[in-house]
């Protein structure tokens, strides 16, 4: 059973801070790993996933994937009040009945003004 | 765009009481699924459905049902509510494969 653990638990920073979230896994075979934001009383809105060992940059966010450490890591540039919210990894297992995702507890970050 | 719509917001129930929540999403998925979010336990799959009529079982069926009469929608019934399963029921949607999967807005269960 896949499992997933982020770190830290929670996170405060001034405005303008980067930001580094990290998240390790169990399953070397698992595929495409999946950040989600989520903001207090909303769903989760996917921000960015990977697939292929290395990085990948969209806009302030550069996720990093290493598969041989099971680890893979979000990071927020320039980070605003309005990304406080809870972040949460998902891995993604697929098969012949259909895509899982496993999910950690998240981080919940706070950007202060 | 689309939109995933979970009815009601807010539910409240008896010990014991059987319930049903809805979700219905106009994305034209084929996968929808049923996860429950408790405060510190992150999101835990319950049912998935990768096509109309099919139900796969996630790793907290047990004290559920789950119904897909139609592609567009997908309902959970709490088959006996136990005061130890208040938590928020997120419903997702997803076109299949690995794609993303999109999130309604939940519904809040407290059992009285």
């Amino acid at each position: 059973q896949e499992k997933v653990q982020q770190s830290p638990e929670s996170l405060i920073v001034p405005e303008g801070a980067m930001v580094s979230l990290n998240c390790s896994f169990s399953d070397s075979a698992s595929q495409s790993i999946w950040w989600y934001q989520q903001h207090p009383g909303k769903g989760p809105k996917a921000l960015i996933s990977i697939f292929s060992n290395g990085n990948k940059k969209e806009g302030r966010l550069t996720v990093y994937l290493n598969r041989a450490s099971l680890h893979v890591s979000l990071h927020i540039k320039d980070s605003q009040p309005s990304d406080s919210a809870v972040y949460l990894c998902a891995v993604s297992t697929y098969g012949s009945s259909g895509n899982k995702l496993i999910f950690g507890i998240g981080t919940l970050l706070s950007v202060k003004p | 765009g689309g939109i995933i719509t979970q009815t009601p917001k807010f539910l409240i129930g008896q010990e014991g009481q059987k319930l049903t929540l809805k979700c219905q999403q106009n994305f034209n998925h084929d996968t929808m699924y049923w996860y429950r979010q408790d405060s510190g336990k992150g999101l835990r799959l319950i049912y998935y459905s990768i096509t109309e009529n099919d139900l796969q079982k996630g790793d907290l069926s047990e004290g559920y049902d789950a119904s897909r009469e139609k592609k567009s929608s997908f309902s959970l019934t709490v088959t006996s509510a136990q005061k130890n399963e208040m938590a928020v029921f997120l419903c997702a949607s997803s076109p299949g494969g690995e794609a993303e999967q999109f999130f309604g807005p939940g519904t809040r269960l407290t059992v009285l």
